[in-house]
């Protein structure tokens, strides 16, 4: 079952950067973080994931803290398409199942 | 590259019918996972489906069922069908059954009645 934690919703001003927290308090070695999201109506889509080490791609940055309990994505410039569910999800490297939680609502404000 | 795509869209169905539904990976991806999403349970997982064969389940009831094709589709079948099982019945495929990225299709609203 999930074993993340996250605010239930999230407003933030359109431009400005969005900052959604995860507790993984009890995240194992192995197990990575992701991020997906679901916009309304649509299937979940990825964002980014790691294990350790701060991760950046097109779409948003993961900061995981050293103790590995805590992570936060950032969406450096949000914009009123970002506004959707947000799910922090641990897996371990060699799992094939995504425990999606409840996630955070994030509403974008124009 | 035609993305994850699920037949059909919509169904309605009474209490007590089967239901089948219809998943057709990305070409290429030969793991696909079904979920389901209710607004009071989030979404949860029901099982995943790698080469033809069910490599994990989720907590349901034996009602549901699923199997895989050896062109890696995938069909789901809930018998005896309940209200609560009313949702959206999501599918996601990847590469194999530890990738990184899942794309989910859109989804099959299913209404039972």
């Amino acid at each position: 079952d999930a074993k993340t934690t996250q605010p239930p919703s999230m407003d933030c001003a359109e431009g400005r950067a969005a900052n959604l927290p995860c507790n993984h308090s009890t995240i194992s070695g192995n197990e990575y973080v992701y991020w997906y999201r679901q916009i309304h109506s649509q299937g979940p889509q990825y964002i980014i994931h790691g294990l350790k080490n701060n991760e950046t791609n097109e779409m948003a940055s993961l900061i995981i803290t050293e103790d590995r309990k805590s992570s936060t994505l950032i969406l450096p410039h949000a914009t009123l398409r970002d506004t959707a569910v947000y799910y922090c999800i641990v897996r371990a490297n060699n799992g094939n199942q995504f425990y999606f939680g409840t996630g955070t609502s994030l509403t974008v404000i124009p | 590259k035609a993305g994850v795509t699920q037949t059909p869209r919509y169904l309605i169905k009474t209490r007590g019918q089967q239901v089948t539904l219809s998943c057709s990976p990305i070409s290429g991806h030969r793991s696909v996972s079904w979920y389901q999403q209710t607004p009071g349970q989030g979404l949860q997982f029901l099982f995943e489906y790698f080469s033809e064969t069910q490599r994990n389940k989720g907590n349901f009831p034996g009602r549901f069922s699923g199997r895989q094709f050896s062109n890696s589709r995938s069909e789901m079948n809930v018998s005896t069908l309940e209200l609560g099982d009313s949702a959206l019945y999501l599918c996601a495929s990847s590469i194999t059954s530890t990738a990184n990225e899942q794309f989910f299709g859109p989804g099959t609203r299913l209404t039972v009645l």
